[in-house]
């Protein structure tokens, strides 16, 4: 199975800071990607899909470099409700289902 | 909508019971899938159904067997538990092979 990695965390931080998470993946044939954002004891949900060009919704950037095979997401303006573990997300175009990264813990603190 | 359904949410057995999950969706989605989740494993692939009539095995499909019952509907079955299915069980469907849509889970323990 193909690889997607990511660091497990946790981040803590403060409220207002910027965090940054990186992931990468082992296929090279990969075509679509995505970041989701999952809360304790809680189904995964979409938080962005992630373009060749870059993308942002909001306070989150999402960023793809095919090349070095890696997605970044970047929080601005961290919120106690960004609190939440983030998966990695990645599509290999011949298969149906998605391939998860283990996630990474955020903690945003007072 | 309600999106993606499943029953139980939770459910503990025995070694060697049987059971059956299952999940909903009123989406009209082609794609279902069942993951199963684990601490420090993440999510990984159970069974997935790409269409309407056709099932597929994941990365863990030991254990397990499926059903897709028609468009809606699909079901995943432990035949005879183990302790090592002892997991949170999560169902979801997408319109294509791309966006997945995640039902609550079931948190199952095996004894």
């Amino acid at each position: 199975r193909k690889e997607v990695e990511q660091d497990p965390g946790p981040f803590n931080v403060p409220e207002g800071a910027t965090v940054a998470f990186n992931c990468t993946y082992s296929n090279s044939a990969s075509q679509s990607f995505f970041w989701y954002r999952q809360d304790c004891r809680k189904e995964p949900k979409l938080l962005m899909s992630v373009y060749s060009s870059g993308n942002e919704d909001g306070r989150f950037t999402a960023q793809l470099n095919r090349a070095s095979q890696y997605i970044s997401l970047l929080i601005r303006d961290s919120k106690l409700s960004d609190s939440a573990t983030y998966l990695c997300v990645v599509n290999e175009d011949s298969e149906y289902a998605l391939n998860f990264g283990k996630g990474t813990s955020l903690l945003v603190t007072p | 909508n309600a999106g993606v359904t499943q029953t139980p949410k939770f459910q503990v057995l025995k070694t060697g019971q049987s059971m059956t999950l299952q999940c909903a969706q009123d989406m009209n989605h082609n794609s279902m899938y069942w993951y199963r989740q684990d601490p420090g494993m993440g999510l990984r692939l159970i069974y997935y159904s790409a269409s309407e009539g056709t099932t597929d095995k994941g990365e863990v499909p030991n254990g397990y067997n499926v059903s897709r019952l028609n468009k809606r509907e699909f079901s995943l079955r432990l035949e005879s538990a183990a302790p090592s299915q002892t997991s949170v069980y999560f169902c979801a469907s997408s319109p294509r092979n791309n966006e997945q849509f995640f039902g609550p889970g079931t948190r199952l323990t095996v004894l």
